[in-house]
């Protein structure tokens, strides 16, 4: 096991809501990343939370929204939820925020989100 | 384009079999380079980073062709547990600052007894 940890496993919500997951990181690491995963596809980045401070953002709107606390875990909070925001929810922890070339992201198992 | 791009398969192997999977990738700038295994319905996992001269972990080899942006993956003596989907996964770039890992969608491998 990765020693990442994500709440909740699973969830169902409505066209309009508002959601939030959540994810604890390895012990150690600063660092932790969000991807959303759409059946049949490859994880596709959100953003990066490192110190608290988001440090890097994909191509998603701003209804995706974080933040990460002093002990380093993270949400990841989903206003006026659309039928595509259904997907598996990753966030994955590193050590730092990406200095290294060969710093390894740790995934999480993931919060399934279906909308409805 | 996709910033990465693998053939989705699926391929279906009988044990004991070599197969090989390929990657390409658009940002000559990328830094870094990994295979990812994920299983049904699970998270990602590392499987090894590949290296420019090529690298070697039991029965899984991973080569890199930064001149033709290109990466592979041999796993010879295919067993049943190595049925998952495999992907290839790139960082662009350090100039961001970031750690952002781009994924291709994976290419599923099926092996049969």
């Amino acid at each position: 096991e990765t020693g990442v940890t994500q709440s909740p496993t699973h969830l169902i919500k409505t066209r309009g809501q508002q959601v939030t997951l959540r994810c604890s990181s390895q012990s150690g690491h600063n660092t932790v990343s969000w991807y959303q995963q759409a059946l049949g596809q490859g994880p596709q980045f959100i953003f990066q939370y490192y110190r608290e401070e988001e440090n890097g953002r994909g191509n998603f709107p701003p209804r995706f929204s974080g933040l990460q606390f002093p002990n380093y875990s993270s949400e990841l909070n989903v206003n006026a939820l659309e039928l595509d925001d259904s997907a598996l929810y990753l966030c994955a922890s590193s050590r730092g925020r990406g200095t290294s070339a060969q710093e390894t992201q740790y995934f999480g198992p993931g919060t399934r989100l279906l909308v409805l | 384009r996709k910033e990465v791009e693998q053939d989705p398969g699926p391929f279906n192997v009988p044990e004991g079999a070599t197969v090989a999977f390929n990657c390409t990738y658009s940002n000559s700038a990328s830094q870094s380079f990994f295979w990812y295994r994920q299983d049904c319905r699970k998270e990602p996992k590392l499987l090894m980073s590949v290296y420019s001269s090529g690298n070697e972990d039991g029965r899984f080899t991973a080569q890199l062709n930064r001149a033709s942006q290109y990466i592979s993956l041999l796993i010879r003596d295919s067993k049943l547990s190595d049925s998952a989907t495999y992907l290839c996964v790139v960082n662009p770039s350090l100039s961001g600052g970031y750690n952002k890992l781009i994924f291709g969608a994976g290419t599923r491998l099926a092996v049969h007894p």
